[in-house]
């Protein structure tokens, strides 16, 4: 049972460099998020997709832009890294709406350093 | 007021002991409420569905209070397993994104 895939695990990038954080779910769920978490700090939305082609704003957008393809696919890229941007990263899919049956899966995170 | 609002912790408690958490939303358009556990550098992880009528899982009980917008967990008999951070969730009515408090982290001590 894969759930919800995320890749890499760590990575080091210097300041204005660019990247992509892949992530990727097996369960047919349409609604994906990214999120970021800081140290002692709780989950922050960056982006959200409801749907292929469709994306919105979450609470933290600058800096980041995302894409969604495909239902499976919901990469999140960083154009110029900056070292506010470093965080643990976490993709999240569920079905929709988030309801009592229908929890948000998370992925194991992307722990990202910028230098 | 922030949107999620915990009790700031730690806590830090013997086996066996109870603990309660608290939560308050400020939205009282919220519509569905969880409790997610998150371990150190691990990803949260659902604990648990918050229903009106309150719930239980085992040793954990759950109950919302949506007059006082306010959500409750209760951890009984508490074991070293439970050490944990434990974040309270809340979803807007018609909304997809989930609006995640900062978390009250939990040390249960032998």
């Amino acid at each position: 049972n894969a759930g919800v895939t995320q890749t890499p695990k760590f990575r080091i990038l210097k300041i204005g460099q660019s990247m992509t954080l892949q992530c990727a779910q097996d369960m047919n769920h349409n609604y994906m998020y990214w999120y970021r978490q800081d140290p002692g700090m709780g989950l922050k939305l960056i982006y959200y997709s409801v749907g292929a082609g469709i994306t919105d704003k979450g609470e933290v957008p600058n800096g980041y832009n995302v894409s969604r393809s495909t239902t499976e696919d919901f990469p999140l890229r960083l154009e110029l890294a900056a070292p506010s941007q470093t965080s643990v990263y976490f993709c999240a899919s569920s079905l929709p709406p988030p309801g009592p049956n229908q929890p948000q899966h998370f992925g194991d995170g992307t722990r990202l350093s910028i230098l | 007021r922030k949107e999620v609002e915990q009790d700031p912790g730690p806590f830090n408690v013997p086996e066996g002991a109870t603990v309660a958490f608290n939560c308050t939303y400020s939205n009282s358009a919220s519509q569905s409420f969880f409790w997610y556990r998150q371990d150190c550098r691990k990803e949260p992880k659902l604990l648990m569905s918050v229903y009106s009528s309150g719930n239980e899982d085992g040793r954990f009980t759950a109950q919302l209070n949506r007059a006082s917008q306010y959500i409750s967990l209760l951890i009984r008999d508490s074991k070293l397993s439970d050490s944990a951070t434990y974040l309270c969730v809340v979803n807007l009515a018609g909304q997809g994104n989930l609006i995640f408090g900062k978390g009250t982290k939990l040390s249960v001590k032998p």
